[in-house]
């Protein structure tokens, strides 16, 4: 079974400062991995998106995250955190080869970003 | 494109009340369809999922249901509230495994 786990549920970092949001993952196949923003009281939005084409996954925002099969990770970074990146971060995966589109997630990081 | 639609936005709801939330999903067919609830702290929890038309899987024992009458809707329901359904559900949908699940806006939902 696929699962997620997302180290520190609340990261605070200094505006200009390196975001580095944790995601580990199990799966018994290779896998598909996400991660989303959500901004309060709105719905998810995708930030960037793994399906093995490459290990280094650039996505919107200047977020970019590295997919590390032999540490089942899949960290999510940002050189230089701005006001706006204040949020909550979601992980998941899915899992490759199923016929269902069924995605599995962490329980969220919430960003704090500091002036 | 594709654009996904929740309403409505907010609810209010006593003890006991029944409940309607609808999904519909624009520019797309044969959509598989999700609906998560999110609870202060817990982090999303999938309820239901469908693969197509009258086909509805529920991944927890709870007092809701859900319905997909037609391709490109999905209902989520409940004839007694509980305090305990309190939250913000949200709809999603995706065209098939492996594929990004696209989020609509979101219902508060306040039980009192």
């Amino acid at each position: 079974a696929q699962s997620v786990t997302q180290l520190g549920s609340h990261v605070s970092v200094s505006e200009g400062a390196l975001v580095l949001l944790r995601c580990n993952y199990s799966s018994s196949v290779p896998p598909y991995l996400f991660w989303y923003v959500q901004y309060p009281n709105q719905g998810l939005q995708l930030l960037l998106k793994y399906t093995s084409a490459a290990t280094l996954v650039k996505g919107i925002n200047g977020f970019e995250a590295e997919f590390k099969k032999s540490e089942t990770s899949f960290h999510l970074t940002k050189p230089s955190a701005h006001m706006s990146d204040a949020a909550e971060y979601f992980c998941a995966v899915s899992e490759g080869g199923s016929t269902l589109g069924r995605l599995y997630f962490g329980r969220g990081t919430q960003l704090t970003v500091w002036p | 494109s594709q654009t996904i639609h929740q309403w409505p936005a907010t609810l209010v709801q006593p003890v006991g009340s029944p409940l309607s939330l609808e999904c519909t999903v624009e520019g797309t067919s044969n959509p598989n369809l999700y609906w998560y609830r999110q609870a202060a702290g817990r982090g999303l929890q999938l309820l239901f999922y469908s693969v197509g038309i009258g086909q509805i899987s529920s991944e927890v024992p709870q007092n809701l249901s859900a319905s997909r009458p037609q391709d490109r809707q999905f209902i989520l329901s409940s004839k007694k509230l509980l305090l305990s359904d309190s939250g913000f559900y949200l709809c999603a949908w995706n065209p098939g495994a492996g594929e990004t699940q696209y989020f609509g806006p979101g219902t508060r939902l306040l039980v009192l």
